[in-house]
């Protein structure tokens, strides 16, 4: 069975970082794309970033330059390096991955990490 | 960036009534190549992810009931319900994937009447 777990969410001051993780199971985060989807309290999802399975990433305008996704291939797991942070990316933070195959839908998603970032 | 606009808001219906969810995109979707729409259809319940319910605009997952049927192609799309049932109560989101980044649209809360 495929399952995302993400981790590392919490309460920061503006200006900080965070290291989200995305442990994956049930398949190999190597064979895949990677996606990191936002929701912030009462709105709607807002995609940020991608690494392709040749690990080039690709980010959302909004965090360009602030956040960084990364992949280790030992781990099993998917990261957001968050740097910068504004009270703006207060949000619940999912990863997510392209369907395997032909399709680039996201067929698996983690329950979510909140992040609130406040003075 | 394609920006994927969703209409209405929010709609109430009644049980085993229909629901209709309209999605616009602001560039075409359908690559000429394979004549795919890159556009899926999720569902959200309160404190829970997203689940992909249908695929190149009107290809339902697997395990979805088949009261749930997508339309469209190009810029315009459509999710119907043809029959709401209590658990369909959710918010329903849009999203191409024809390109980066990949936009959904503002989402469409459905409620039962």
């Amino acid at each position: 069975e495929v399952q995302l777990v993400e981790s590392g969410g919490g309460l920061i001051q503006p200006g900080g970082s965070l290291r989200l993780s995305c442990a994956a199971s049930g398949f190999s985060v190597r064979s895949d794309n990677m996606h990191w989807v936002r929701q912030a309290p009462g709105k709607g999802l807002e995609w940020l970033a991608l690494i392709y399975t040749d690990d080039r990433p690709q980010y959302a305008d909004s965090v360009k330059g602030r956040f960084t996704i990364s992949r280790d291939d030992s781990k099993n797991s998917a990261f957001l390096q968050m740097n910068s942070l504004r009270t703006e990316d207060t949000a619940v933070y999912y990863c997510a991955r392209d369907t395997p195959g032909l399709r680039d839908d996201f067929d698996s998603w983690g329950q979510g990490t909140l992040v609130t970032v406040s003075s | 960036d394609i920006v994927m606009t969703q209409s209405p808001d929010s709609l109430a219906v009644s049980l085993g009534e229909r629901a209709t969810i309209n999605c616009k995109s602001s560039q075409s979707v359908l690559y000429s190549s394979n004549n795919k729409n890159y556009l899926a259809w999720y569902q959200q319940k309160p404190g829970q992810p997203p689940k992909v319910l249908i695929y190149w605009a009107s290809t339902r997952e697997s395990g979805v009931p088949d009261r749930f049927s997508g339309s469209g192609s190009g810029t315009d799309f459509t999710l119907t319900i043809s029959s709401l049932q209590a658990e369909d109560a959710a918010v329903y989101y849009c999203q191409q994937y024809y390109s980066i980044p990949r936009t959904f649209g503002q989402g469409t809360k459905v409620e039962v009447k």
